[in-house]
């Protein structure tokens, strides 16, 4: 059972307007989430993270929401460039006992020019 | 700006092949995580380490093993490689504080 969902495999967006990336956990104990962008053959890159204790981070372009009530956050990015395209994942931890995060499958983002 | 690296970046072998995937990191981190990844879907934790001389299994089965011998470096041995094993391997450390994983560029393994 997928711990962390992302729901949207994929999302085209104009150059310029907001992307919106979702995710949802089914953890009630997960209390600090990342959100990672991946270009093919790479790595993933650091975007942003939250902890439970708050409901917002903002940084530059990129803003992350968390609703704890509905175990759902959501990455916005603002304005959208097409560099931004890439494929954007989620993860979850627990971080009181365990240094391990659950990874969503991924949300790939296409900026449209 | 994290310093974790991975050799080789594409490896294409034969079955039955033994391979060695490195990864090390220059930050002195504790903790060490191998990700496996197939095209769309999650990356899953394989195997990890707090320490040296500490390493666990992670939430997906894996036939590779790992060491940690010394605190940069974290390799991942398969004895003998199969078709199945054909994935993205991800190599990834902790920072301190506990927070963000950085993570190496990977290893493409290709089993024929």
């Amino acid at each position: 059972d997928q711990q962390v969902k992302q729901n949207s495999p994929s999302l085209s967006v104009q150059e310029g307007r907001i992307s919106i990336l979702n995710c949802d956990y089914t953890n009630s104990m997960f209390d600090y989430f990342l959100w990672y962008k991946k270009y093919p053959a790479e790595g993933p890159t650091f975007l942003i993270s939250i902890s439970s204790i708050k409901d917002k981070n903002e940084d530059g372009r990129f803003t992350v929401f968390l609703n704890k009530s509905a175990k759902h956050l959501s990455l916005h990015i603002v304005p959208s460039q097409p560099g931004d395209s890439a494929v954007y994942f989620c993860a979850a931890s627990g971080l009181s006992g365990t240094y391990k995060y659950i990874f969503g499958t991924g949300t790939r983002l296409k900026v449209l020019a | 700006e994290a310093d974790i690296y991975q050799t080789p970046r594409y490896l294409v072998i034969g079955t039955g092949k033994k391979i060695t995937l490195e990864c090390s990191q220059t930050m002195g981190h504790d903790k060490m995580y191998w990700y496996q990844q197939d095209p769309g879907m999650e990356l899953h934790l394989i195997h990890y380490s707090y320490g040296v001389n500490s390493t666990e299994k992670g939430d997906l089965s894996s036939e590779s093993t790992v060491s940690r011998i010394r605190t940069e470096h974290f390799p991942l041995t398969l004895e003998s490689a199969r078709p199945s094993h054909t994935s993205q391997y991800l190599c990834a450390s902790m920072s301190p504080s506990g927070g963000e994983l950085f993570f190496g560029e990977g290893s493409r393994l290709t089993v024929l």
